[in-house]
């Protein structure tokens, strides 16, 4: 059984359309994330949410837009696309944060690589 | 600003070699250091976690250890199989919640 997995694998798009990639975690998880690897192959987080509500917003254009219809599904919605946004986005989720004498690992989804032509 | 640095960027080794890759970490709140590994066009794939320093984890072929400032990943008698990049990652505490902040990874590559 997969742990958290991403729809699409691939997505390719013009300039300027809307897309959405999925996620779904089945490991009971309360804390989802959204990363963003880029063509240096750095990993940085942009959103963070527990049991529905987000909790971490980093900093992340007002194009993308989260949506966390219940905790075991995140969503990345992408308004307006830009050459820019070209990047692997991965899912992932962890416990939660909330015990903060313990680490938090999170399980990583397979990636979306999105290209914007 | 929290940072982690990785090296070296890649390393080659022939299959038996042993050697070890660094993580170095300037980070405000340290709640854990983790070890990914990840294959091309694949997510990181969880290794080890640790949380304090001295600590050390073990898996098959690999060793994690840490320091207050960094943390090495040794490699004993590498096989193919093993090349991949590896990624450390620091746990931040936020104001709610905590986020991993990566390093670019280490590029290994291991031939017979």
């Amino acid at each position: 059984d997969t742990a958290v997995s991403q729809t699409p694998k691939y997505l390719v798009t013009q300039m300027g359309n809307d897309k959405s990639i999925k996620c779904e975690q089945n490991l009971g998880h309360d804390t989802m994330y959204w990363y963003k690897q880029d063509s240096k192959k750095f990993l940085k987080i942009m959103f963070s949410y527990n049991n529905k509500e987000l909790i971490i917003n980093e900093t992340v254009p007002n194009r993308f837009s989260p949506k966390s219809p219940d905790k075991a599904h995140l969503n990345l919605h992408i308004n307006s696309l830009e050459l820019g946004d070209s990047a692997v986005y991965f899912c992932a989720s962890s416990q939660g944060p909330w015990d903060f004498g313990r680490t938090d690992t999170q399980y990583f989804g397979p990636g979306t690589r999105l290209t914007v032509l | 600003e929290d940072q982690v640095t990785q090296s070296p960027e890649a390393l080659r080794l022939q299959e038996g070699e042993s050697s070890s890759l660094n993580c170095s970490y300037t980070v405000s709140g340290l709640r854990g250091l983790f070890w990914y590994r990840q294959d091309p066009g694949k997510g990181p794939e969880f290794l080890f976690t640790l949380y304090s320093a001295g600590e050390e984890k073990e898996k098959e072929r690999l060793k994690a250890t840490l320091t207050k400032k960094e943390s090495f990943l040794h490699i004993t008698a590498p096989k193919p199989e093993d090349s991949a990049t590896y990624l450390c990652a620091v746990q931040v505490p936020m104001e709610y919640g905590n986020k991993l902040v990566f390093g670019a990874g280490t590029i290994l590559r291991v031939k017979s």
